[in-house]
């Protein structure tokens, strides 16, 4: 089980906008500006979308965004595009000794209907 | 934008040792973090640790007791060193460049890696 969690699973149909889930604790997530989504297609390496919670780097789309609240991260794609079909996984800092320095979430599959 | 190339043998028997470097281009390795992660065949991602030009680092715990990564400054590569490998030790392994905010910003194509006799 992943120290963050996040939903197996989200869908919307092209233009929607939809919003992934990335829950951890006081230690992490709801600690720190530290954190990260990145997106995989299938075979491929996973790329940054967001970090420090809401920062776009270049070249990725504004039509992803990040925000946090309480111990809850979100990153949400507005205007959902067939190239958006893809894996998603959240990272953030942890402060635990016990868990190391990076956690990650399980992953979601975003399937555009 | 800097590149990274991971290589190293691709099948590793049980107990064994598996080793990858990661060859890096486009940007010194005298700045920023080096990170390795991993992926098992159709599961997540997981963090192994990294390592920062200076040489000091930092693992997984999970990982910890079995885990070394160091820097060849002269080749500008940086490498993953994993002992007594099972069959759970399958994996992709990317090897990554981390930015002051632990966002990795530039990965590998990424390396299949079986451990298997």
């Amino acid at each position: 089980q992943s120290a963050l969690t996040q939903p197996a699973s989200v869908s919307g149909s092209p233009g929607q906008s939809i919003t992934i889930s990335c829950t951890g604790t006081s230690s992490d997530v709801g600690g720190y500006k530290y954190v990260s989504w990145y997106q995989q297609h299938p075979g491929k390496a996973p790329r940054l979308i967001i970090s420090d919670v809401s920062y776009r780097p270049s070249g990725v789309s504004n039509r992803f965004s990040g925000s946090k609240s309480g111990n809850t991260a979100s990153l949400t794609i507005s205007g959902l595009q067939a190239e958006d079909e893809a894996d998603y996984y959240c990272s953030s800092y942890t402060s635990s000794s016990t868990l190391g320095l990076v956690l990650f979430g399980g992953g979601t599959k975003l399937t555009v209907l | 934008q800097v590149q990274l190339q991971e290589s190293g043998p691709r099948l590793v028997k049980p107990s064994e040792t598996l080793s990858l470097t990661c060859t890096v281009s486009g940007d010194s390795i005298n700045s920023y973090y080096w990170s390795w992660i991993r992926q098992p065949p159709g599961k997540g991602l997981e963090w192994i640790g990294f390592i920062y030009y200076t040489g000091n680092s930092n693992y997984n715990p999970s990982l910890k007791s079995r885990v070394t990564i160091s820097l060849d400054t002269s080749k500008n590569q940086f490498s993953l060193i994993l002992n007594s490998v099972t069959a759970a030790d399958t994996a992709v392994y990317y090897c990554a460049s981390i930015t002051n905010s632990l966002g990795l910003d530039s990965w590998g194509q990424g390396t299949l890696v079986t451990v298997s006799s």
